[in-house]
């Protein structure tokens, strides 16, 4: 089984160039969320998926960061204009149901 | 609000007993997990306990949990290199049952 797909795993960026990750969760999987880990800590929420719903959004910083789920598939997570606290990793997972998260292998911003 | 605790770093021998603990806030938690990340992966989930349970063992893995103090602990027992690692203690919290996740413990495996 395939497990959950990210794309770019690495991309350098300068400040003020916007950026946009991928994400193709494992099949069947309803629940999607992406996740920010800067070094030396856990991840923290982003925004979490039911199907194309965007559930829980409250920790998305929305003058920056957006995203979107089409179809309840795939989705990109973009970040216009970026900024040098945006360096950090972006993590995608989805999940068959709470707590079971499986993580695809990030992707690391650096923003110079 | 929610937070979960975990101290940085543990140093083991290869073949002793490892243990990692956390401490959660949200007393609500219907779960507790342990997850763990290697160098330049993501995080994968390595065992979880019902809030309700004290304890569960898993081949090496022994999970204690303590409710009244909000103490959670992660056992390896015969810590191999390969089990070299950050381990993440994670509860779900929140209105929305989100995953709250520790800053994780990095754990060293010396032969």
């Amino acid at each position: 089984e395939a497990g959950v797909v990210q794309s770019p795993r690495y991309k350098i960026i300068e400040k003020k160039q916007p950026v946009a990750f991928w994400c193709n969760p494992i099949s069947g999987h309803n629940t999607l969320y992406w996740y920010l880990q800067n070094l030396g800590q856990g991840p923290e929420l982003l925004i979490r998926y039911e199907n194309e719903e965007a559930v829980d959004d409250s920790q998305l910083p929305k003058d920056r960061f957006s995203a979107e789920r089409l179809k309840g598939v795939d989705s990109t997570l973009k970040i216009q204009p970026a900024e040098l606290g945006d360096s950090a990793v972006y993590l995608c997972a989805s999940s068959p149901h709470l707590g079971e998260l499986f993580f695809g292998e990030g992707s690391r911003l650096t923003v110079l | 609000g929610e937070d979960v605790e975990q101290s940085l770093f543990l140093s083991v021998r290869e073949g002793d007993s490892s243990v990692i603990n956390c401490t959660y806030t949200d007393s609500s938690s219907t779960y507790l997990y342990w997850y763990k990340q290697e160098p330049g992966a993501g995080l994968q989930l390595l065992t979880y306990i019902f809030s309700n349970m004290d304890m569960k063992q898993d081949q090496r893995l022994t999970v204690l949990l303590n409710k009244k103090d909000k103490h959670l602990s992660l056992r390896i027992a015969d810590t191999q290199t390969g089990d070299s690692a950050i381990y993440f203690c994670a509860e779900t919290g929140g209105s929305q049952g989100n995953l709250i996740f520790g800053k994780g413990t990095k754990l060293s495996v010396k032969p």
